[in-house]
């Protein structure tokens, strides 16, 4: 699969700060996905994008899609001790099956 | 009522053994993956099915056979273990082969000693 560049690898954030992660590729994308992973789970779907450019929330996290195709953000506004967990960027190259991952931002909440 | 569920969630075993991992999914989906989860956390596919049929077979050992009987199970078989194989696996399964939207399983943890 491709190769994501996910940072920062790890962080800690104080209880109520925004915090921001991103993910770069360096071939074009059609989709990017964020998941979030919690001890002993699997991962879960947070914010899927489909097109350049495009911005969408789903509560405190806000995603964004690149308009180059090759770079995606997340944003977590007023973080909470819940958020904590690893959050992987996904994507999906055209006319190609295979999902590629980042190798995840540890967010670590102190309260 | 788990919609990904995957048996057994631990499985400890010794170096050389034969060992499965089921899969069952109860979302009405046409594909189905299996992602191997290192120590280091990352995500890497090994294989998909999309109605049965292999789409994805990425580069593993061919002691890895998954063997899909419908679209609502697939297992993975994995021959004469070794200590590198101890990871964690995961399910996971999609409406179709075209979208990245996953719903994984918990996880089955192996330990290979």
């Amino acid at each position: 699969g491709q190769q994501l560049n996910q940072s920062p690898q790890s962080m800690f954030i104080q209880e109520g700060e925004d915090v921001s992660m991103n993910c770069t590729s360096s071939s074009i994308f059609n989709t990017w996905l964020w998941y979030k992973q919690e001890p002993g789970e699997g991962p879960v779907l947070l914010i899927a994008l489909y097109k350049a450019g495009e911005l969408t929330s789903n509560g405190r996290l806000t995603a964004q899609f690149g308009i180059t195709r090759k770079d995606s953000f997340l944003n977590i506004s007023a973080s909470i001790p819940s958020d904590v967990g690893i959050y992987f960027c996904a994507g999906r190259p055209p006319n190609d099956y295979k999902l590629s991952f980042g190798a995840g931002t540890t967010v670590t909440v102190r309260a | 009522d788990t919609a990904v569920s995957q048996t057994p969630k631990y499985l400890v075993t010794q170096m050389g053994n034969d060992k499965s991992i089921k899969c069952e999914q109860n979302l009405g989906h046409d594909t189905m993956y299996w992602y191997k989860q290192d120590s280091k956390k990352f995500l890497k596919i090994m294989f998909s099915y999309n109605n049965k049929e292999l789409i994805i077979n990425e580069t593993v050992p061919n002691r890895f056979s998954p063997k899909s009987p419908d679209k609502a199970h697939l297992n993975l078989h994995i021959n004469s273990l070794e200590l590198g194989d101890s990871a964690v696996y995961f399910c996971a399964s999609s409406q179709g082969a075209n979208t990245g939207e996953l719903f994984f399983g918990e996880g089955s943890r192996l330990t290979v000693l």
